[in-house]
């Protein structure tokens, strides 16, 4: 059985950094690309970052380049987003999520329960 | 960027109706690159449906996708009380970002 299981999520003040981890497990987690989607309080999905498999290229939406970097740790089974100058627009659920398709093309067959990240003085 | 609008924002009906959710994409989705997710309170988002028409693993036939081009539908034939629900389609039609509607809820009527 798939599972990915968020953790790290807590309440920052402004400007600060945060580490999220996604542990996998029940599939082969080096060969799958995976992503961060967000969901702040009430609203919609946002996609905020993916990193592939075997290459490990990644790739972020406008609104956290600069400031947070996806890796992942294949001997651990661990997909990690780190988060730095955080804002209060960053306040949201984190989900991880596993890629499915090929060439840049991907939608997402399972997904964490999430981790809530409040960034608020 | 493909930004995705989807109507109604929300569907009162009852249990043992069919729901009727669009999705319209600002230009073509090529290939039919289109999803359906499920999301109840308090959970994460559920795979319905991927590639316009095909469903996920696990999800039951009254659940239908299709559509192309710009115009994209999600069909429930008949209500389930588990069912209600926000629904959201994503493209994944080019490099990303991509990009999520803002969801139809379907609520109790």
């Amino acid at each position: 059985e798939v599972q990915l299981l968020e953790s790290g999520g807590g309440l920052v003040q402004p400007g600060a950094s945060l580490r999220l981890s996604c542990a996998a497990s029940g599939f082969t987690f080096s060969s799958k690309g995976m992503s961060w989607v967000r969901q702040a309080p009430g609203k919609g999905l946002e996609y905020v970052s993916t990193i592939t498999a075997t290459t490990a290229t990644t790739f972020y939406a406008d609104s956290v380049k600069g400031r947070f970097a996806i890796s992942r740790d294949t001997s651990k089974n661990t997909l990690f987003l780190q988060m730095n100058s955080l804002r209060a627009e960053d306040t949201a659920v984190y989900y991880c999520a596993r890629n499915v398709g090929s060439n840049w093309k991907y939608y997402f067959d399972y997904w964490g329960q999430g981790t809530l990240v409040t960034v608020s003085s | 960027e493909i930004l995705l609008t989807q109507s109604p924002v929300t569907l009162s009906l009852s249990a043992g109706e069919r729901a009727t959710l669009s999705c319209r994409a600002s230009q073509s989705v090529s290939s039919s690159y289109l999803a359906w997710y499920q999301q109840k309170p308090g959970q994460a988002p559920r795979l319905l449906i991927y590639g316009a028409s095909s469903r996920a693993t696990g999800i039951p036939d009254r659940f239908s996708g299709s559509g192309s081009g710009t115009d994209f539908t999600l069909t429930i034939s008949r209500l389930e009380p588990e069912d209600f629900a926000v629904y959201y389609c994503q493209h994944y039609a080019t490099s990303p970002p991509w990009t999520f509607g803002q969801g139809t809820k379907v609520e109790i009527k």
